[in-house]
């Protein structure tokens, strides 16, 4: 089974740096996801990491280290739309279907 | 906009009842993956559905059922409903069974109301 921890809730202030971080325990670690979900909304891809390192796409980069089970998704720049549930999610492929399990997410609230 | 489509937007019924939720694919996508999120909880996978096959299972009750068409769209269907199961309802899609790269796009949802 995969077990993902990610903070529940974490406040900012606009034009800051947030980081996210997600801890996974899993058999068969086979790729690791961060979706963005406003209330109400379909999750939105925003990443993927593999491989160890950085990833980074713009005001927003991720970050894998596989021997650590950890991840982060850092957002720089922090815009009032930024303000949104952030979901960490890994794929296991020692689960059937390499099936994609998420995290509870990771509510973001950018305070001007 | 993904490129996912789901119908309806909004559903609200009475216990005891049964529903359909359809969900269309991107164009090129073979698998369909349906979720379900109750308010304040995480995304819950239900069930995946790659080329018309059942390809793996998640916590789906057992008064719910799936499919997926020749035409690869899919529907949820959801029976003696119960308070419980009120929630949004996602389904995405990807193009494979879910390799390493292989990203799953939602669609919209729907809002299921049991009442």
């Amino acid at each position: 089974g995969q077990n993902i921890d990610q903070p529940t809730e974490m406040t900012a202030t606009e034009g800051a740096i947030v980081q996210i971080n997600c801890t996974y325990q899993t058999s068969g670690f086979n790729g690791l996801f961060w979706y963005q979900q406003h209330a109400g909304e379909a999750p939105t891809f925003l990443s993927y990491n593999v491989l160890d390192g950085l990833e980074e796409k713009g005001r927003f980069s991720s970050f894998l280290s596989r021997s650590k089970g950890y991840s982060y998704l850092l957002l720089k720049e922090l815009q009032m739309k930024d303000s949104a549930s952030y979901l960490c999610a890994v794929r296991d492929r020692a689960a059937a279907g390499n099936k994609l399990t998420f995290g509870g997410g990771t509510r973001v609230l950018v305070k001007p | 906009d993904s490129g996912v489509t789901q119908t309806p937007k909004h559903l609200i019924t009475a216990t005891g009842q049964r529903v359909t939720l359809r969900c269309s694919p991107r164009s090129g996508d073979l698998s369909v993956y349906w979720y379900q999120q109750s308010l304040d909880q995480g995304l819950q996978f239900l069930i995946q559905y790659y080329n018309g096959e059942e390809r793996a299972k998640g916590n789906i009750l057992e008064r719910f059922s799936a499919q997926q068409f020749p035409d690869l769209h899919s529907e949820l269907n959801l029976s003696s409903l119960e308070l419980g199961d009120s929630a949004l309802y996602f389904c995405a899609s990807s193009v494979l069974a879910g390799g390493p790269a292989d990203t799953q796009y939602f669609g919209p949802g729907t809002r299921l109301t049991v009442l």
